[in-house]
């Protein structure tokens, strides 16, 4: 039992260019999340998901792009990268929304650096 | 709209001392669930406690507990006998009733002095 994981770990990309953020989850859960964090902040949400086929607009979408296609995978898309997409992102998930149990299970993380 | 204030960027304690955390959110809703995380160095988030808007109990897991004010809206976390390996950044979180997003706060950063 992995939980959740992601790759890369890191990344440099140049402005312009786009990119996959991988995220995995072997638990069986519903709800899929991913988060930013920059650097003295706190986790903002870029996009959620309720299930399979099911995608949501958190707090943060714009220059991202999320796709859940199985209940395992939920990739986060990033075109054009741009210098204030330089981040530390974050995969999660949990079996229950979030007020239920509350409970979300995070990734590693991916330390994007865009120059 | 719902946030989550943690005042405290940095906060440092000794070994085996007991240090507070503050937390205070803004709702108009009654029903609710706060939580605090951990991250370590590690960067893998953790989480330490959660709270039920409806209990008044405050909940406590261990070394860790809250003081949980409603009416003013405050939800501080105390962290009893410190130990090295509690040094991270904490943060608060909140989400309402039949919700499936958290909000988190800025993040405290603990360190634990030896």
């Amino acid at each position: 039992n992995a939980g959740v994981t992601q790759t890369p770990k890191f990344r440099i990309l140049k402005i312009g260019q786009s990119m996959t953020l991988q995220c995995t989850q072997d638990m069986n859960h519903n709800y899929m999340y991913w988060y930013r964090q920059d650097p003295g902040m706190g986790l903002k949400l870029i996009y959620y998901s309720v299930g399979a086929g099911i995608t949501d607009k958190g707090e943060v979408p714009n220059g991202y792009n999320v796709s859940r296609s199985t209940t395992e995978d939920f990739p986060l898309r990033l075109e054009l990268a741009a210098p204030s997409q330089t981040s530390v992102y974050f995969c999660a998930s949990s079996r229950y929304q979030a007020s239920a149990k509350g409970e979300q299970y995070f990734g590693p993380g991916t330390r994007l650096t865009v120059t | 709209a719902q946030t989550v204030t943690q005042s405290q960027p940095e906060m440092s304690v000794q070994e085996a001392e007991t240090v507070t955390l503050s937390c205070t959110y803004d709702t108009s809703e009654s029903d609710y669930y706060l939580f605090w995380y951990k991250q370590p160095p590690s960067r893998q988030m953790i989480l330490v406690i959660r709270q039920e808007a409806y209990k008044q109990q405050n909940a406590t897991e261990n070394r860790f507990s809250v003081n949980f004010q409603k009416a003013a809206k405050s939800f501080s976390l105390k962290i009893s006998d410190s130990q090295l390996g509690d040094a991270a950044m904490y943060f608060c979180a909140f989400t309402m009733n039949r919700d499936d997003k958290i909000i988190f706060g800025k993040g405290t950063r603990l360190h634990i002095l030896p």
